[in-house]
């Protein structure tokens, strides 16, 4: 079946920082979207993308859905504290089932 | 209502009992899907509703999972004779078109 492979697993960064996550696909999506998940939490959706070389902004997140349709990155600019969670791109082939990544764990330290 | 509503919110249930969730979707939605999350994993889709048309079942893990969605309202997902790798979170999404899902905060199933 489809998988999506995201990366890092984990990151650490300074508040203030930038930081970017991505994910790539061995097959083609024609939507991706990014999620955040806070603990005890269900996912909430961060940015959808429809179009291939789309570049979609949200307050300081920035994702973009590559030109090959096979990969998306998500940053986040001049991250704080509250940006601490797991993020999760997801790829779908219609407005049906989503395949997710396995999530990025972020912590931020102030 | 305003959101996914998902019920109960934990669910501690002894090996081998039947267990029943239950999901109510945003009103208008006419998509609900079931995710299930293990400790620290990603997302694995379970089964998808799409208006009338017959459920996508492909992720079910065993004949033991079922559901059921009377037309565009509540959904409950079953699960007999519960084992220990059922323990999850299980996360119910609506969504009306492409736009992304809608996910309630989920079911915590211990099986103990």
């Amino acid at each position: 079946g489809q998988q999506l492979n995201q990366s890092p697993q984990s990151m650490f960064t300074q508040e203030g920082e930038d930081v970017s996550m991505n994910c790539t696909s061995s097959s083609i999506f024609n939507t991706w979207l990014w999620y955040k998940q806070d603990p005890g939490e269900g996912p909430v959706l961060l940015i959808a993308l429809y179009k291939a070389g789309e570049l979609t902004s949200n307050g300081r997140l920035t994702a973009q859905f590559g030109i090959t349709r096979k990969d998306s990155f998500l940053n986040i600019s001049a991250s704080i504290p509250s940006d601490v969670g797991i993020y999760f791109c997801a790829g779908g082939t219609s407005y049906g089932k989503l395949t997710f990544g396995q999530g990025t764990i972020l912590t931020v330290h102030p | 209502g305003a959101g996914v509503s998902q019920s109960p919110s934990n669910k501690v249930t002894e090996k081998g009992k039947d267990v029943e969730l239950r999901c109510d979707p945003i009103s208008g939605h006419t998509a609900l899907y079931w995710y299930r999350q293990r400790l620290g994993q990603g997302l694995e889709f379970l089964i998808y509703f799409q208006g009338n048309s017959a459920p996508d079942k492909s992720g079910l893990p065993s004949d033991r999972f079922s559901a059921e969605r009377t037309g565009e309202s509540v959904s409950t997902l079953t699960i007999q004779r519960t084992q220990q790798e059922d323990s999850a979170v299980y996360l119910c999404a609506s969504s009306r078109d492409r736009g992304g899902y809608t996910f309630g905060s989920g079911t915590r199933l211990t099986v103990v």
